[in-house]
């Protein structure tokens, strides 16, 4: 089966830790992104990469970091200088053309910073 | 700045009726739009896209509308199942033109 995954789905961390998030795609899509949720509200962009080895700041990067060394795979880690990390952090893909094209969600991770 | 919102942020139905949820958007650049469902706990699911040369596009059971004049995009559910039961959220391209930027979700109750 084609698709995103995100491991693990549940990750629990002690305040001034860093964590990486794993996000892998078998979809052959170039573009890959990070989404943060927050409860009741809309998906807030923190990283996205169009190409592999390339990447760039989303609206909310400060905080988080990124690479992109080959194509399925799009880890985001959440450094100890993001003040609020606890939150429901949501990978997706998407194929890159001339039209835009429906972005393609993993699972989720929910990560919560004690 | 200019965003996309939802009219609604509850919307209870009774099973086997029809849904509709709206997104009104302010960017009259945007020529792409989303509509996709979120089940609690799971990561968005793609429902049905639409561009902006089209004002309406048809899936199965479910119906988009986009009306440019009022800056305005609908999504239509028929004969509402409780598995339908999720937070719906639109999304557009705006200025960004490759990125998409996502409104806040409505979330609909289907009761049976």
């Amino acid at each position: 089966d084609g698709g995103i995954t995100q491991s693990p789905k549940y990750l629990f961390r002690k305040e001034g830790q860093n964590v990486t998030l794993s996000c892998e795609q078998n979809l052959n899509h170039d573009a890959m992104y990070w989404y943060r949720q927050d409860p009741g509200q809309g998906l807030r962009l923190i990283y996205y990469s169009q190409i592999v080895n390339d990447f760039q700041k989303g609206d909310i990067a400060e905080g988080y970091s990124v690479s992109r060394e080959k194509k399925e795979s799009f880890p985001l880690t959440v450094t100890s200088a993001q003040k609020n990390p606890t939150a429901f952090y949501l990978c997706a893909s998407s194929i890159q053309g001339r039209l835009l094209r429906e972005q393609y969600f993993g699972p989720g991770t929910r990560l919560t910073v004690t | 700045g200019e965003s996309v919102g939802l009219h609604l942020p509850t919307l209870s139905v009774q099973e086997g009726d029809n849904s509709i949820i709206n997104c009104a958007y302010s960017n009259s650049a945007s020529d792409y739009f989303i509509w996709y469902k979120q089940e609690s706990g799971k990561g968005p699911q793609f429902i049905i896209d639409i561009r902006s040369n089209m004002d309406k596009r048809q899936g199965q059971r479910v119906t988009v509308l986009l009306n440019k004049t009022v800056k305005h995009l609908s999504l239509q559910i028929a004969a509402t199942q409780p598995g339908d039961s999720a937070v719906y959220f639109c999304a557009e391209n705006g200025d960004a033109g490759n990125m998409l930027t996502f409104g806040g979700g409505t979330r609909l109750m289907v009761k049976p």
